[in-house]
């Protein structure tokens, strides 16, 4: 079955930068692409970008072009997201999700991260 | 004006039907895109329910039943979505989306409340 299995929880300092990781298994890793889709507690979910596994196209939110970068890497079927400069209100929670295109829905989603910024 | 917009909150009793609307901002057409809904259950994740553009191109998720329905009203520039016999499983989050200007643009999200 699919699966998408995140790094754990993280805690940062203002400034800081912050790597998670989604290891994927039961599908061809590289026949799709991953969003990333962050949610601030109590809040709604925000789109943060895509990658596609097949050849590393990536495709970021505008709002966070500059501080984030996804990569990935096919021998581990691993996808990671690296955000930087981190603030206070990038605390929220970071979940990988499975699409073969940003336009074509997330239908196999990880678990999700807890990152949180704070001095 | 943001680019989706949802009503905060929604309330229906069991067996009911709850009718969901994601408005789209003046200038963006609602019949130009697919629109994605998603459910989110308290402490659960994000779960990919339908897509609708039209009667002719429309996708339900894996495993969604079919009580739970897509589609627009172009009147008022704004994607549906419809949940017919209503269940208290059914509380939750519902978040619509769609591909705009080469981002995934998420509404603000409709908590539905079921009493």
């Amino acid at each position: 079955q699919v699966q998408l299995v995140q790094s754990g929880a993280e805690v940062k300092k203002p400034g800081a930068s912050v790597k998670v990781s989604c290891k994927a298994s039961g599908y061809t890793f590289t026949s799709y692409g991953i969003s990333w889709v962050r949610q601030a507690p109590g809040q709604g979910l925000e789109w943060m970008g895509w990658i596609s596994a097949y050849n590393g196209n990536t495709n970021y939110a505008q709002k966070l072009q500059g501080r984030v970068t996804m990569t990935t890497d096919t021998s581990t079927s691993t996808a990671y997201m690296e955000l930087r400069s981190l603030r206070s209100d990038d605390t929220a929670v970071y979940y990988c999700a499975r699409g073969a295109h940003p336009a074509e829905p997330f239908d196999y989603w990880g678990q999700g991260t807890l990152v949180t910024v704070s001095s | 004006q943001p680019v989706l917009t949802q009503p905060t909150s929604l309330s229906a009793s069991p067996g009911a039907s709850a009718r969901f609307t994601c408005t789209l901002r003046s200038g963006i057409n609602v019949g130009t895109y697919r629109i994605y809904w998603y459910q989110q259950k308290p402490g659960s994740l994000p779960r990919y329910l339908l897509r609708y553009k039209s009667d002719s191109d429309k996708q339900q998720g894996s495993g969604v039943p079919s009580r739970f329905s897509g589609s627009k009203d172009a009147s008022t520039n704004a994607g549906l979505l419809l949940i017919s016999g209503l269940q208290s499983e059914d509380e939750a989050d519902y978040y619509c989306a769609i591909w705009y200007s080469s981002n995934v643009v998420f509404g603000g999200g409709t908590k539905l409340t079921v009493l």
